[in-house]
C-alpha cells in the first residue's frame, strides 16, 4: 500500500501565476480530504468528496481556489491567481467509510508564493 | 462552529519523563483521535476511541475518552528523542459527520 501519494512536495510560484496541487489517494478508499496547515490557523479542512462528488466546500477560502476529482484515483487542488498569504502546506487525505475510523493523511505540498 | 480546544500549546520535557497533554470541547462527541505529526510530514493516527470512558493504549501511549464525552487525554510514557512532533485530537459529534482537529501541543524533548 503506497499511501496518499501527493505532488509536488514543494512549490515555489510567484504572485499570480497558477498553482495546481495534486492527489492519488488510498486505491478503494471513497472519501476525499483537501486541508491547509499553517502556524497560525492550524489544519483547515478546504473541501471533501465522497465517491468523487464534492460534498462541502465551506471551507475553500474564495473563488481563486478550486477542486476537482475527475475518478477515484486522482484529485487536483488549483489556485488561480495565487497570492502570498496562500503560502501554507496542503494535505490530502482519504478514508473508507465512516469518517470515524479516521483519515489517511499524505506527506504534503508546501506552497511558497512569493 | 465546533472547536476543540488543546492544552498545552507547547511543552519542553525531558527525555525519560511522561507526558500528558489533554483536549476538551464545548459539546458532546462520539468518537476521539489522536494523530502525531513528524516535521516535513503529514498527521498519522495514532489512537482511535469510541466509548466514553475507554482507555485504550499502543506501546507508550495511553488515551482515554472522557466520561462526560467533552474532553479526551493522551499521555506519553518514558519519552524517546523520536516522540518529538506536534500531536493533534480529533473527533466527531456525530459518526457521519467530518472530523474536527484541535491546533495541537508541539512536544519537544530535551536531551
Amino acid at each position: 500500500d503506497a499511501g496518499v501519494i501527493q505532488s509536488p512536495r514543494h512549490e515555489v510560484t510567484e504572485m499570480g501565476q497558477e498553482v495546481t496541487l495534486r492527489c492519488k489517494p488510498i486505491s478503494g478508499h471513497d472519501y476525499l480530504f483537501w486541508y491547509r496547515q499553517t502556524m497560525m490557523r492550524g489544519l483547515e479542512l478546504l473541501i471533501y468528496f465522497n465517491n468523487n462528488v464534492p460534498i462541502d466546500d465551506s471551507g475553500m477560502p474564495e473563488d481563486r481556489f478550486s477542486a476537482k476529482m475527475p475518478n477515484a484515483s486522482f484529485s487536483t487542488l488549483k489556485i488561480q491567481p495565487s497570492e502570498p498569504r496562500d503560502s501554507a502546506v496542503y494535505f490530502c487525505a482519504s478514508s473508507l467509510g465512516a469518517q470515524v475510523y479516521g483519515y489517511t493523511f499524505g506527506s504534503g505540498t508546501r506552497l511558497t508564493v512569493v | 462552529g465546533q472547536q476543540l480546544n488543546q492544552s498545552p500549546q507547547s511543552m519542553f520535557i525531558q527525555e525519560g519523563e511522561d507526558v500528558s497533554m489533554n483536549c476538551t470541547s464545548s459539546s458532546i462527541f462520539n468518537t476521539w483521535l489522536w494523530y502525531k505529526q513528524e516535521p516535513g510530514e503529514g498527521p498519522v493516527l495514532l489512537i482511535a476511541l469510541y466509548k466514553a470512558g475507554e482507555l485504550t493504549s499502543n506501546g507508550r501511549l495511553t488515551a482515554q475518552f472522557g466520561i462526560t464525552r467533552k474532553d479526551s487525554f493522551l499521555n506519553i510514557s518514558a519519552s524517546i528523542p523520536s516522540d518529538v512532533g506536534i500531536y493533534f485530537c480529533a473527533g466527531t459529534p456525530n459518526r457521519d459527520d467530518k472530523i474536527i482537529f484541535g491546533k495541537g501541543t508541539r512536544l519537544h524533548i530535551l536531551p
